[in-house]
């Protein structure tokens, strides 16, 4: 059983759409959740990371986990053509597992 | 901002020959890391090296992986006889263990690996 899942996407949005992106986990004994945003021919950057269950915001980004159901998502407010990238999933299990990543195109 | 560098950012290779792919970890970072990403599929961990030696590795890390940290900057993965399946993009990563409880890992560009 694969422990990150995402859907490949691409997942195209107009400008200024509110996005979701989303990650199943298969082992509830996982505590932190991050996420990272890869550009094209780029490396991964931490965009945020979470604790358990609960919402973290950080400016136009939200993270939230629900242990209940291994479900856990980002949301971008006020897309701009900027946050076209790959988003990937992650969590600290050897080094980092991270999901196949969700590719996202923000459409000016 | 402090950087990981990576280099060369593309290393074309015969099978069967040696490669060492170089990385310069952010200079306060203790912890260093490589991962590798076939073209299409997901950034898969290889190796982690703290206190000079490895901490953890992966399947994939097998005897024709081994890594360095010959002075006190640079952090090198060898692949001792390439195959045409490590063909993949290489990413080096290194934290700070001080900087909270999950220390964020800062990535490199990566190299892009060819085996012909």
């Amino acid at each position: 059983q694969k422990e990150v899942e995402q859907d490949p996407g691409p997942l195209s949005v107009p400008e200024g759409a509110i996005v979701s992106l989303n990650c199943t986990y298969s082992n509830s004994a996982f505590q932190y959740f991050m996420w990272y945003r890869q550009y094209s021919r780029k490396g991964p950057e931490l965009l945020m990371y979470t604790y358990s269950s609960g919402n973290k915001e950080d400016g136009r980004f939200t993270a939230q986990v629900d242990k209940s159901s291994k479900y856990i998502s980002l949301f971008i407010r006020d897309s701009q053509p900027s946050d076209s990238a790959t988003y990937l999933c992650a969590i600290p299990q050897g080094g980092l597992t991270f999901g196949k990543g969700t590719h996202l195109i923000i459409q000016p | 901002e402090p950087e990981v560098t990576q280099t060369p950012s593309h290393q074309v290779t015969q099978m069967g020959q040696e490669v060492i792919l170089r990385c310069v970890p952010i200079s306060n970072h203790l912890y260093f890391y490589w991962y590798r990403q076939i073209l299409g599929q997901k950034v898969e961990f290889l190796v982690s090296f703290y206190n000079n030696e490895i901490s953890e590795k992966s399947e994939i890390f097998d005897d024709q992986f081994s890594v360095e940290r010959p002075d006190g900057s640079n952090f090198t993965l060898k692949i001792r006889s390439t195959k045409l399946e490590d063909s993949a993009m290489y990413f080096c990563a290194s934290s700070d263990p001080l900087s909270g409880p999950v220390a964020p890992q800062h990535f490199g560009d990566g190299t892009r690996l060819s085996i012909l």
